[in-house]
């Protein structure tokens, strides 16, 4: 089945120690996007790609890098991870255009200590 | 700018009861309006989408919500509920171009026997 892969499911790092969260995809879509959902929250967008083109929303941190090495795979770097990062961050593709399904995702659960 | 409003947080209701989750949105321009599921640790799952034509929508699990331009509102309906339906469930919006969504901040769905 088509599908959006996440690993690791749940990770755990230490404050301040980089982070990878990588996503893949067997849609062969040409948007990925990031989110970032804290407890109880709405997901919050934190960049997205268009094919390669990258496209940070204007508050993401910093600290939160990307990279989209081809179609299938995207990784979220998070370079120092504050307990305030902890969250569930969701991955999610898309075909161009508006009003387009975006299929997500399982997560990974990200725990700072 | 585009927002949405899920006014109530959490919705407890009898098995076999109605239930209705209240969406309403903010925009300037046209918008297709999304109700997303999330189980517990998993992503989200495409429940609904409004993009044109009828104002009324379905799902394939009875659930149905209906495009009010008048009142911006796209209100999520099922007439009987089942356990099986405890969930969040998310509102969003796209439009202005793009495919980028805007989410509310959910609504808990809690079925009870």
């Amino acid at each position: 089945d088509a599908m959006v892969i996440q690993n690791p499911r749940y990770q755990v790092t230490q404050f301040g120690k980089p982070v990878t969260l990588s996503c893949s995809q067997t849609l062969n879509h040409n948007v990925m996007y990031w989110y970032q959902q804290k407890s109880s929250q709405a997901p919050k967008l934190l960049f997205h790609y268009y094919d390669k083109d990258f496209n940070n929303e204007a508050d993401t941190p910093d600290n939160f890098q990307s990279r989209r090495p081809n179609t299938s795979f995207c990784f979220l770097d998070i370079r120092s991870p504050g307990l305030g990062d902890a969250a569930m961050y969701l991955c999610a593709t898309s075909s161009p255009g508006t009003g387009t399904e975006q299929y997500f995702g399982p997560g990974t659960r990200l725990t700072v200590t | 700018a585009q927002s949405v409003t899920q006014l109530d947080s959490q919705v407890p209701v009898f098995e076999e009861a109605p239930v209705e989750l209240r969406c309403n949105y903010s925009s300037s321009v046209s918008v297709y309006l999304f109700w997303y599921v999330q189980y517990p640790n998993q992503g989200l799952q495409l429940l609904l989408k409004y993009l044109s034509g009828s104002t009324l929508v379905e799902s394939i699990n009875g659930f149905e919500a209906e495009f009010n331009k008048s009142q911006t509102s796209f209100h999520l309906r099922k007439p009987s509920v089942h356990i099986s339906d405890t969930a969040e469930y998310f509102c969003a919006v796209a439009g202005g171009g793009g495919n980028k969504l805007t989410f509310g901040t959910g609504t808990q769905l809690k079925v009870e026997l």
